[in-house]
């Protein structure tokens, strides 16, 4: 079966300092693989999404960088984090686009 | 631009009700239609995903419709239970690229 893995489950940065979030599916392979902001009391909103190795689609400018060094895995970076940068980040990934989509469980970013 | 409002935003009911969450979305050129369960600080579950072929999809108490032509979709609870309190989120994915969500209802069902 597949599963989905995103840490840390929880961070707290202060402004200015970079930041790293990983995802990681297991138990497929080639997948589309989707970060996704959610602000409180909202949908959410996708950031970046990829359909292999190395290709990265960005849906809104920001301050936030997307990375896929392998099959399987899914980096969101900053190199500088603003405040308005907190928020709870959802990984998910799909087996194709318009498929059934899975998500991790989230990490909730707060940016002080 | 696709957009997906989702009504009501909050509803309260007493365990064992059964009940209706509503999704809208303006452009019916839709591949899919997926319904989530987001518990409070958590990721999202999967409930059921309808194809823009499909009618309806049937998951123990959970049965979601979709009407293209109209650009709706409907989640029905049955029997509802204090388990179920979470917050529903639609999802509807054109052929490829990204999906849209609605901003979700969050449910209560009271003792």
């Amino acid at each position: 079966s597949q599963t989905i893995h995103q840490w840390p489950a929880t961070l707290v940065q202060p402004v200015g300092s970079p930041l790293s979030l990983e995802c990681t599916v297991e138990g497929t392979s080639n997948p589309n693989l989707y970060w996704y902001r959610q602000a409180a009391g909202r949908g959410l909103q996708l950031l970046f999404y990829s359909v292999g190795i190395g290709q990265i689609s960005s849906e809104v400018p920001q301050n936030l960088s997307a990375s896929r060094p392998q099959d399987r895995q899914f980096i969101l970076s900053s190199k500088k984090l603003l405040l308005s940068d907190s928020g709870f980040y959802l990984c998910a990934w799909a087996r194709d686009s318009g498929t059934e989509a899975f998500f991790g469980q989230g990490t909730r970013l707060t940016v002080v | 631009k696709q957009e997906v409002t989702q009504i009501p935003a909050a509803l309260s009911v007493p365990e064992g009700e059964n009940l209706v969450l509503n999704c809208s979305f303006t452009d019916s050129a839709i591949y899919n239609l997926q319904w989530f369960r987001q518990d409070p600080g958590k990721g999202l579950t999967s409930l059921l995903l309808i194809q823009s072929s499909q009618r309806e999809q049937t998951s123990g108490r959970l049965n979601a419709s979709l009407d293209k032509s109209s650009g709706r979709s409907t989640l029905y609870i049955a029997a509802s239970q204090p388990g179920d309190s979470a917050t529903y989120l639609c999802a509807v994915s054109p052929n490829a690229g990204k999906s849209t969500f609605g901003d979700g209802t969050t449910l209560t069902v009271k003792p």
